[in-house]
C-alpha cells in the first residue's frame, strides 16, 4: 500500500508569493492533518480535515489555509510568504479510529528568501 | 490543556547498551499515547502507541514504551541500541473523546548512538 505522498519535496519562494502544497494520504484515509515543523517551535498542528470538512485548527494567521477534496487528497495554501514561514511542512492521514496512529509523509521543506 | 515534555535534548548512548528516552504527559483523562521517529529529511514514523492495557508496549524495531500513571510518564525503551537507532524521537499525546486526530508532539529527543 503506498504511503502519504506529499508535492513538491522541496520549494524555494521569495517573500510575498504565495504557495501551495499537495498532499494524497494513504488508499482509505479520510482524515488528513498538516504539521509545521521548525528548528525554534518544533511540531505545531496547523489543521485538521475529515470528509472535505475543516475540524479543527491550530494557532496560525490566516494566511495559512487548506481544503480537502473529495477524494481525500489534500491542499495547503500559504499566502503572502514571510521568512519566518520556512519550514518542512508535513501531512499525516489516518483512519477514523481513536485509536489510529498518524502515517506522515516526507514533508515539503519551504525555503522563503 | 495538554501537553507533553521530553526533558533531553540528546540522549548519548554506546552501541549495545539499552537506552531510555524519557516523556512525560499532562492531560485530562485518560491519555492516548505515541512515540514517533523521524530520520534526516524524512517524515516521522509511527513506532508505538498505549491506548489502554497493558502498562508496558511492544512496538517497531524492538523498541518499548512503559506506561506510568502514577509518574504521568511514558518512556521508551530498547534492551540494546544499535548506531542504526540514531534519529530524532518524539513523543505524542492525543485528548481522547471528541472527533479529532490532531496531536500534541514533545520537542523532541536527538538519539546519538555510538559504535
Amino acid at each position: 500500500k503506498a504511503g502519504v505522498t506529499q508535492t513538491p519535496r522541496y520549494l524555494i519562494k521569495t517573500r510575498g508569493q504565495q504557495v501551495t502544497l499537495s498532499c494524497s494520504p494513504i488508499s482509505g484515509h479520510r482524515s488528513v492533518s498538516w504539521y509545521q515543523q521548525t528548528p525554534g517551535q518544533g511540531l505545531q498542528f496547523l489543521f485538521e480535515y475529515f470528509s472535505e470538512t475543516q475540524r479543527n485548527k491550530g494557532n496560525f494567521p490566516g494566511r495559512f489555509s487548506g481544503r480537502q477534496f473529495s477524494n481525500s487528497r489534500s491542499e495547503m495554501n500559504v499566502s503572502t510568504l514571510e521568512l519566518g514561514d520556512s519550514a518542512l511542512y508535513l501531512c499525516a492521514s489516518s483512519l477514523e479510529s481513536y485509536n489510529s496512529p498518524l502515517h506522515f509523509g516526507n514533508g515539503t521543506r519551504l525555503t522563503v528568501t | 490543556a495538554q501537553s507533553v515534555a521530553q526533558p533531553e535534548d540528546q540522549v548519548n548512548v554506546a552501541e549495545g547498551n539499552p537506552l531510555t528516552v524519557k516523556c512525560t504527559y499532562s492531560v485530562s483523562g485518560n491519555p492516548y499515547l505515541f512515540w514517533y521517529v523521524q530520520y534526516p529529511n524524512r517524515g516521522l514514523q509511527f513506532l508505538l502507541k498505549y491506548i489502554t492495557g497493558d502498562n508496558l508496549v511492544k512496538g517497531s524495531y524492538g523498541f518499548e514504551a512503559e506506561f506510568n500513571k502514577s509518574q504521568t510518564s511514558f518512556h521508551l525503551k530498547k534492551p540494546s541500541a544499535l548506531v542504526s537507532d540514531s534519529a530524532l524521537y518524539f513523543c505524542a499525546v492525543r485528548s481522547p473523546g471528541g472527533a479529532t486526530n490532531k496531536l500534541i508532539f514533545g520537542t523532541g529527543t536527538l538519539l546519538a548512538v555510538q559504535p
